[in-house]
């Protein structure tokens, strides 16, 4: 059975902190491993990593994958209190969607 | 705009009626899944749907069903046997032909409270 466990499970900062989520995973066939924001309804999508090593980037916002260890990292560098939310890590094996995580609920205190 | 649209956002219903919950996406996608979110809980996966007319159980199937008679709808009916059916209902599609990244598209949710 695939498994994507995310840690913390959650997460209280101050406005300007960098953040580290984890999300750890073992899957039967990988084929790529993504993050979504969730604020109130529907996940927005972040970034989908396919390879090692690879940092993708967009703003403060920055993922990596190591598939040897079967991990990945998303960061967020100088917090504000909009990133406040549900961040959700996934795995696609295949046709069958993605594999979920729990999500680690960040709150940023001003 | 292309997208997902779920309804209705809301929707109670007494212990012992069916409800179901309506998808329609314009996005041309082939896939098509419903997954539940219960607080602490993540995303788990319902049912899922790669092509018109055929559908597969996800993790937790039971206590509700699916039809895919159309491309663009995926309805979800959920049934008195599901023991616990208060939760948030996301339903979400993917382009499996083509440039498949994998990123699945949601819907806005509905939320089902049981009375």
């Amino acid at each position: 059975e695939d498994k994507v466990v995310q840690s913390p499970l959650s997460l209280v900062v101050h406005e300007g902190d960098t953040v580290t989520l984890n999300c750890s995973y073992e899957v039967t066939n990988f084929r790529s491993l993504l993050w979504y924001k969730q604020e109130k309804k529907a996940p927005t999508f972040l970034f989908m990593l396919t390879s090692s090593g690879i940092e993708k980037k967009s703003g403060r916002l920055s993922s990596i994958l190591d598939k040897k260890e079967l991990f990945s990292i998303l960061n967020i560098t100088a917090t504000q209190t909009g990133d406040s939310a549900i961040y959700l890590c996934a795995v696609g094996g295949g046709a069958d969607g993605l594999t979920f995580g729990k999500g680690t609920h960040l709150i940023i205190q001003p | 705009d292309g997208g997902i649209t779920q309804s209705p956002k809301y929707l109670f219903r007494k212990e012992g009626q069916n409800v179901t919950l309506s998808c329609e996406q314009n996005l041309n996608h082939d896939a098509m899944y419903w997954y539940r979110q219960d607080p602490g809980q993540g995303l788990r996966l319902i049912y899922y749907s790669q092509i018109v007319n055929d559908f597969q159980k996800g993790d937790i199937a039971e206590g509700y069903s699916v039809s895919r008679e159309k491309k663009e709808s995926f309805p979800l009916t959920v049934t008195s046997a599901q023991k616990n059916p208060t939760a948030f209902y996301l339903c979400a599609s993917k382009n499996t032909g083509g440039v498949n990244t994998g990123e699945l598209f949601f819907g806005e949710g509905s939320r089902l409270t049981v009375l």
